[in-house]
């Protein structure tokens, strides 16, 4: 079983789409993130949630949007998609106050042609 | 605002080198500091999770040190070898949530 799976694994798109990558853990983990990969290969966090919290980086235009139907689930929302936005964004989950480590799913390359 | 820095943003060494680089973060608020290895077309994977000033943790030719007091933390890579050519993450827990550095990528040359 996948701790942490993200789908889909690729996703390409045309520009002013709206599209969702979604992301399920089986952890029991009370923290979910979403990272994006930037063209330098580093990785920014997006957003941080749990079921107290979200906490957003305000550097992420608010045509992003994350979507928690439930504690195991942080979907990710895209709206009115542009070229600037393919990237490959990963999922992540902790259990913050055990200290245990962050898990993360395999990614999700998105091209917006 | 959580601020988690790592230094420096990218290494070229020699196999056989050793290496090291550093992670900054808040000295408040303390919970843990994370290390985490990603190779290219993987996800991360942990290496060390720390909580206490002056931990010291090793796997293999890997080790970290931590200082909470001042708020920084070092990955050493004894003899480095091309398969350790990756990404180092270094991340900051205040017990509420868990704040990334953008990395240290190295590059071990054969």
């Amino acid at each position: 079983d996948t701790a942490v799976s993200q789908t889909p694994k690729y996703l390409v798109t045309q520009m002013g789409n709206d599209k969702s990558i979604k992301c399920e853990q089986n952890l029991g983990h009370d923290t979910m993130y979403w990272y994006k990969q930037d063209s330098k290969k580093f990785l920014k966090i997006m957003f941080s949630y749990n079921n107290k919290e979200l906490i957003i980086n305000e550097t992420v235009p608010n045509r992003f949007s994350p979507k928690s139907p439930d504690k195991a689930h942080l979907n990710l929302h895209i709206n009115s998609l542009e070229l600037g936005d393919s990237a490959v964004y990963f999922c992540a989950s902790s259990q913050v106050e055990a200290n245990t480590e962050a898990f993360f799913g395999q990614g999700t390359r998105l091209t917006v042609v | 605002i959580l601020n988690v820095e790592q230094s420096p943003q990218s290494l070229h060494v020699q196999e056989g080198d050793s290496t090291n680089f550093t992670c900054s973060f808040p000295s408040s608020n303390f919970y843990a500091l994370h290390w985490y290895r990603w190779e290219t077309a993987k996800s991360p994977e942990a290496l060390f999770v720390m909580t206490l000033n002056g931990d010291e943790k090793k796997k293999g030719r890997i080790s970290a040190t931590l200082n909470t007091k001042e708020g920084y933390s070092y990955l050493y890579i004894k003899g480095s070898q091309p398969e350790d050519s990756a990404t180092y993450l270094c991340a900051f827990s205040n017990g509420n949530k868990l704040v990334f550095g953008a990395g240290t990528i190295l590059r071990v040359k054969s």
